[in-house]
Parts: C-alpha cells; structure tokens; sequence
C-alpha cells in the first residue's frame, strides 16, 4: 500500500477563496482524522470519521471548515472563504482500528495570502 | 475536554546521553499512549506506544513508562545519536463523546543531539 495520499502538497491561495483538501486513506483502515499543525498550536484535531460517517466535528474552528467522506477511500476537507489564520500543514491520518497507530499522510502546507 | 501537557518544549543533548520526555493527561480513561517523532517536513511517525494494562515498554534504546494512577507517561531514549535530533510527540487515545475514539497529542518537544 502506497500509505495515505494527501493532496496537493502545497496550496497558495488568495483570502476569500474556497479550499478543499483531499485525502485517501490506506485501504481497510476504519478511522480517518484530519489534523492541523501550526507552531502556536500544535497538532490540534479537527474531527473524525469512523467506517465514513463522521464521528467527531468538535475540533473544526469555523463554520468555514467543512469535512465529507463519501466513500471508504476519500476525503475532502474544505475551507470557504479562506483566511489568512488558516495557513498552516493540514495532515490526513488513518488507523485500521480503535487504540492503533495513525498512519499520517505527508500533509499539505496551505498559505492564504 | 480532554488535555495532554508535555515537557520539556526544547532538550538539548550531547551525543551518548540520555533524554527524557514527560507527559501528563486530564482523562483517566485515556487507554492508549502513542510516540510520535517528526523530523523538519516530515510527517509524524509512531516510534512506540504503550497500553493502559502495561507499565513499561522498551524497544532498542527507546523506552516508554505509564503511571496509571498519577496519569503520566515518559519516553526514555538512551545513547542518543544526531540522527534522533527531530520534534517529539506524546498522544493519549480515548473513546470520543459522540464514539469511535480520538488522539489528542501534547505540544512537541524539540530534541538535539548534538555531535
């Protein structure tokens, strides 16, 4: 398996424009998280889906963010509008199971300018 | 919510030393405890983890200890080489509120190992 695919690995973006971020988890893992990185935060969740329903959307700091996952093997997390605060790595991970390890994709990094 | 606090933020080592990092969480029911490492553009990457039914666990010269009762955990890495310089990251796994379950990861400590 290829791992978790993320893409694209870098987005530059005006304020005010739609963002989607897209995600494919390793096939057969029950669990995807979306997580955002930032030096003054950390690694912070922003929500979870088990077996494509999502779980857990507490995380999200705005309505502006939005996540789907359609089916078992994608997922979108969108931003509409986008602001400058939303510059950081976004990360995609999955894990086959509950208390398993979370297998990250190799992110990508969004500036909003 | 849910909180988990490591320290230190930065360390500091000279090569062949040992380092240390601690953690503590907020909610006992936390019940799996992962070590991420992530080096500078890298994803992070799992380097051990421990159950809440295990005290201690030790992979070549990475080691991780869980007290349960006072909630706090440390990774130990002993004869530390240039190659462990990165950002480590403590989680703490519990069952979410709505289901399924979530990981919640400390703050990051920045580890050099300096030659």
């Amino acid at each position: 398996d290829a791992g978790v695919i993320q893409s694209p690995r870098h987005e530059v973006t005006e304020m005010g424009q739609e963002v989607t971020l897209r995600c494919k988890p390793i096939s057969g893992h029950d669990y995807l998280f979306w997580y955002r990185q930032t030096m003054m935060r950390g690694l912070e969740l922003l929500i979870y889906f088990n077996n494509n329903v999502p779980i857990d959307d507490s995380g999200m700091p705005e309505d502006r963010f939005s996540a789907k996952m359609p089916n078992a093997s994608f997922s979108t997390l969108k931003i509409q509008p986008s602001e400058p605060r939303d510059s950081a790595v976004y990360f995609c991970a999955s894990s086959l199971k509950a208390y398993t390890e979370a297998f990250f994709g190799q992110g990508t990094r969004l500036t909003v300018v | 919510g849910e909180n988990v606090e490591q320290h230190p933020s930065t360390l500091s080592v000279q090569e062949g030393d040992s380092a240390v990092i601690k953690c503590t969480y907020s909610d006992s029911a936390s019940n799996y405890f992962p070590w991420y490492k992530q080096e500078l553009g890298k994803r992070p990457q799992l380097i051990i983890d421990i159950r809440s039914n295990v005290g201690e666990k030790k992979d070549q010269r990475i080691a991780v200890t869980l007290n349960k009762t006072a909630k706090h955990f440390s990774l130990h890495i002993t004869e530390t080489q240039p190659e462990d310089s990165a950002v480590y990251f403590c989680a703490a796994s519990l069952s979410g509120n709505t289901g399924g379950f979530k990981t919640i990861f400390g703050a990051g400590t920045r580890l050099f190992v300096k030659a």
